[in-house]
């Protein structure tokens, strides 16, 4: 079964700073990775993913994460952190089973931004 | 792009009542919804899987009793809590693929429920 790990529960980045959030999986085929953020009591919004192809992967906000096949990785970075991307961030696969995609997510790392 | 709208965003009701949340999609036809739980400070746990047309699949431990699935059209499921309790208060966000190969995932804005 797939499984997603993102083994920082908590980071905190001064402004300007730059960012990694790990993230591992486990998965048999090739996976379908995905990175949401999710601010306070809102739903999820999709920073980027990857399906195929190059494994330096472009987001929204300046995100960008990298496939990592022998180390079963897709940590996502951002090279200078500004104060409104505090948010809880998760790493998700997606298990292509007969209805699509079910996500099966990490359990998510919450992001502090100091000034 | 592609838009999931979730009513209500939140909702306070009783215990022994039941709630009735609507995931709809806005511009395009979705046959299959996802329902996710979110407990405080935890990650998003897959509950079921809304199949229009047909019985929705809930994942192990998930009462199917408690939980009732209705996908009434390509645009529409809804998720009924029954018989609420304190211990169901949550965060319950769902989610549809989008129509290219299934590889994308489009989530509502999530429905914060509290059962006193």
């Amino acid at each position: 079964a797939q499984s997603v790990t993102q083994p920082d529960i908590h980071i905190t980045v001064s402004e300007g700073a730059s960012l990694e959030l790990r993230c591992n999986y486990s998965y048999g085929a090739t996976p379908y990775l995905f990175w949401y953020v999710q601010s306070p009591g809102q739903g999820l919004q999709l920073l980027l993913k990857y399906f195929s192809g190059d494994t330096l992967v472009q987001g929204i906000k300046g995100f960008e994460a990298e496939f990592k096949r022998s180390q079963s990785s897709f940590n996502l970075r951002k090279p200078s952190v500004h104060w409104s991307d505090a948010a809880e961030y998760f790493c998700a696969v997606g298990a292509m089973g007969n209805y699509g995609n079910k996500l099966v997510f990490g359990a998510g790392t919450i992001l502090r931004v100091k000034s | 792009g592609a838009v999931v709208s979730q009513h209500p965003s939140w909702v306070i009701c009783k215990s022994g009542t039941s709630v009735k949340i609507e995931c709809r999609s806005l511009d395009f036809q979705a046959t299959t919804m996802f329902w996710y739980r979110q407990f405080p400070k935890q990650s998003l746990m897959l509950m079921a899987t809304s199949n229009e047309g047909s019985k929705a699949t809930y994942e192990q431990g998930v009462e199917k009793d408690k939980f009732l699935i209705n996908h009434a059209s390509l645009t529409l499921s809804t998720l009924t809590v029954t018989s609420a309790h304190p211990e169901d208060s949550s965060f319950y966000i769902c989610s549809a693929p989008s129509r290219r190969g299934n590889t994308e995932a489009f989530f509502g804005q999530g429905t914060r429920l509290t059962v006193v």
